[in-house]
């Protein structure tokens, strides 16, 4: 059974683009959710996206966006990079939602390293 | 706020001996507890989720324990390998202000554990 899959695996932009990662879930799993991982804040959610709608959302600004599709693959979306964007974005799976009471497991891809200069 | 403490930030182990990583919340309302490893320049694998009812879970030569009373939990790990050399994640999941599926996770920043020959 596949993992998941996120392109690019690494990549550098610069100050003021925009950047659009990918993520494929485990097939079955209809809840994908993103996450930023950084040396300084270690890793933070970003949202989470269940059957084509974003269900949960952590506290990071609008230039962070992202979309669900009805194959359950996923997009994130940074618009107008800043230096502070550098990190490891990863993107996650699970059957259910991440939130609640549910408690499922959730399964990590490989992650995107992003790079802005 | 909701807070996730890990405890210690870093610890070196001899290959073969025992340990014990400490995880403190002050999530709520609370939802589960998860544990990850993560290798460097991997995506987090699970370990371990505990829900509210549950206070001890296993997995191979991991052990999680939860104390939601005191909302304090820790992972165990016993007799040491050279791959157990890994960041630890503690995970809390905070069930949204309704209920249900809406809530949001919070990471704690890890211990990096060495194990040495």
């Amino acid at each position: 059974k596949a993992g998941v899959t996120q392109t690019p695996r690494y990549l550098i932009k610069t100050r003021g683009q925009q950047v659009t990662l990918s993520c494929s879930p485990i097939s079955g799993h209809r809840s994908v959710s993103w996450y930023q991982q950084t040396p300084g804040q270690g890793l933070q959610f970003l949202f989470e996206y269940f059957s084509e709608t974003q269900r949960n959302k952590g506290n990071f600004p609008g230039r962070f966006s992202g979309r669900q599709f009805s194959n359950s693959r996923s997009e994130m979306n940074v618009s107008t990079l800043e230096l502070g964007d550098s990190a490891l974005y990863l993107c996650a799976s699970s059957l259910g939602s991440v939130g609640g009471f549910s408690g499922n497991t959730i399964y990590f891809g490989e992650g995107s390293w992003l790079t802005v200069v | 706020k909701n807070q996730v403490e890990q405890s210690p930030q870093s610890l070196i182990i001899l290959e073969g001996k025992n340990c014990t990583l400490q995880c403190n919340y002050t999530v709520s309302p609370f939802s589960n507890l998860r544990w990850y490893k993560q290798d460097t320049g991997r995506g987090p694998v699970s370990l371990t989720i505990m829900t509210f009812s549950e206070n001890t879970k296993s997995n191979r030569r991991y052990t999680a324990t939860l104390d939601a009373d005191t909302k304090q939990s820790s992972l165990h790990i016993t007799a040491s390998q050279l791959s157990d050399s890994a960041s630890y994640i503690c995970v809390v999941s905070a069930a949204g202000t309704h209920g249900g599926s809406q809530g949001n996770l919070i990471f704690g920043k890890g211990t990096k554990l060495s194990v040495k020959p």
